[in-house]
């Protein structure tokens, strides 16, 4: 089993749709966690932390569930600039910070 | 300018030769990493350092090496390159810090380095 695990899509939305990606992970001792969103043949950029208590910025919405060791975000009303693969990031403790990378999930938003 | 840079940018080389990649970083971060991409295997941790003399294993450290010239300055080498070390390859830094109950921890990658080999 992969210790990370994503859908890896494509997902095809319309602009104005609202989407969702989902991420599981198999490591319970795991510590922190991440989305970073990479653009085709571009570097990954940290798009935001995923807190217990879930958080938001803008049109992003991150939650985690330790319970069941996922992690999902919500993007609402896309942009075809949110067209991207979204990469689920997590770290261990006691790991330094050293993070495990999903394979990602790609977007596409069409008009 | 970029903060964190790699050369060169796109490498074509044959087998069983000598490669160095290399990566510079203006951030003043003290953690640097290596990785390689893959496509369907997502990103997989080559080296990593924490600072100027320390150097780790990442997960698939086999057939690499790493050099930290000093804190702004880590260079991957492939010593005899083979096919299936063709691949999109990236290097990163990070600083810690604690904010609140969570870290802060995040990495800063360079744009890549796109090796194939022949």
């Amino acid at each position: 089993r992969k210790e990370v695990e994503q859908d890896p899509g494509p997902f095809n939305v319309p602009e104005g749709a609202t989407v969702a990606f989902n991420c599981t992970y198999s490591n319970s001792a795991s510590q922190s966690f991440f989305w970073y969103r990479q653009d085709c043949r571009k570097e990954p950029k940290l798009l935001m932390s995923v807190y217990s208590s879930g958080n938001e910025d803008g049109r992003f919405t991150a939650q985690l569930n330790r319970a069941s060791q996922y992690i999902s975000l919500l993007i609402r009303d896309s942009k075809l600039s949110d067209s991207a693969t979204y990469l689920c990031v997590v770290k261990l403790t006691g790991g330094g910070n050293k993070l495990t990378f999903g394979t990602g999930t790609q977007l596409k938003v069409e008009l | 300018d970029a903060d964190v840079t790699q050369t060169p940018r796109n490498r074509i080389t044959k087998t069983g030769k000598r490669i160095m990649l290399e990566c510079s970083q203006t951030k003043g971060h003290d953690r640097m990493y290596w990785y390689r991409q893959d496509p369907g295997l997502g990103l997989r941790l080559i080296y990593y350092s924490f600072d100027v003399k320390d150097i780790n294993k990442g997960e698939i450290s086999d057939g690499y090496s790493v050099s930290r010239q000093a804190q702004a300055k880590f260079s991957l080498s492939l010593e005899s390159a083979i096919p299936n070390q063709t691949a999109l390859y990236f290097c990163a830094t990070s600083d810690f810090g604690v904010a609140g109950a969570s870290s802060t921890d995040t990495q800063y990658f360079g744009p890549g380095t796109r090796l194939t080999v022949l």
